[in-house]
């Protein structure tokens, strides 16, 4: 049973380039999830997509967009980098639907903006 | 507004000794779910254990368990029998249930465990 996967592994951008992360889903999992999580810091929410739609977003920016395809898949696209966006960006699962489900997480992109 | 708080940057335990991680909540949410995650220098979050604000026992999960008092507000993470492979860092955090909050986890800033030989 694989689990959240997630690619790149690394990425090396420079200031005002665009980047583009996937993410596909644990086995069974229909939500995808979206996390930031700066150096020394807790993730912090970005979005997250059901049914190929935008569910609900944290305090980002409309340079981060997202997209989800039918088999569930998803995408976390930045423009216009800044070296603030240097982070590990997270993506996690769950089954769909108003649940209790645990989120489980992928390995990480680690993002260098230079 | 929800918050986690993790007051303690950094914790070292003996090997085999139990060790308690530190967690403090605040939601105005009726129903809410509370969680631990493990992550290695790796970078995965790795899931340990959940907590209802509606279960009436403490969750555990093998070594770990979870010290749920709702009247203060704190969701401590017991570990017992440390092993070495439980050095990583560890967060605490928070999905609440009706203020829209369900979609996303809310993390503290995470504590780092060092359990020495």
């Amino acid at each position: 049973d694989a689990g959240v996967t997630q690619s790149p592994t690394h990425l090396i951008k420079t200031r005002g380039q665009q980047v583009t992360l996937r993410c596909s889903p644990k086995s069974g999992h229909d939500t995808v999830s979206w996390y930031q999580q700066a150096l020394g810091q807790g993730p912090q929410f970005i979005f997250q997509y059901y049914e190929e739609e935008e569910r609900q977003r944290g305090n980002f920016p409309d340079r981060f967009s997202g997209h989800q395809f039918p088999n569930y898949s998803s995408e976390l696209n930045v423009n216009a980098l800044l070296l603030g966006d240097s982070a590990l960006y997270l993506c996690a699962s769950r089954s769909g639907g108003r649940s209790t489900d645990t989120q489980y997480f992928g390995p990480g992109t680690r993002l260098t903006v230079l | 507004a929800q918050k986690i708080t993790q007051t303690q940057p950094g914790m070292f335990v003996q090997e085999k000794e139990a060790v308690t991680l530190d967690c403090t909540y605040d939601t105005s949410d009726p129903s809410y779910g509370l969680f631990w995650y493990k992550q290695p220098s790796s970078g995965e979050m790795i899931f340990l254990i959940y907590q209802g604000s509606y279960d009436q026992q403490n969750a555990t999960e093998g070594r770990y368990s979870l010290n749920f008092q709702k009247a203060r507000k704190s969701a401590n993470l017991v570990i017992s029998a440390s092993q070495l492979g439980d050095s990583a860092m560890y967060f605490c955090a928070m999905r609440g249930m009706f203020s829209g909050g369900y979609n996303k986890l809310i993390f503290g800033a995470g504590t780092r465990l060092a359990v020495h030989p």
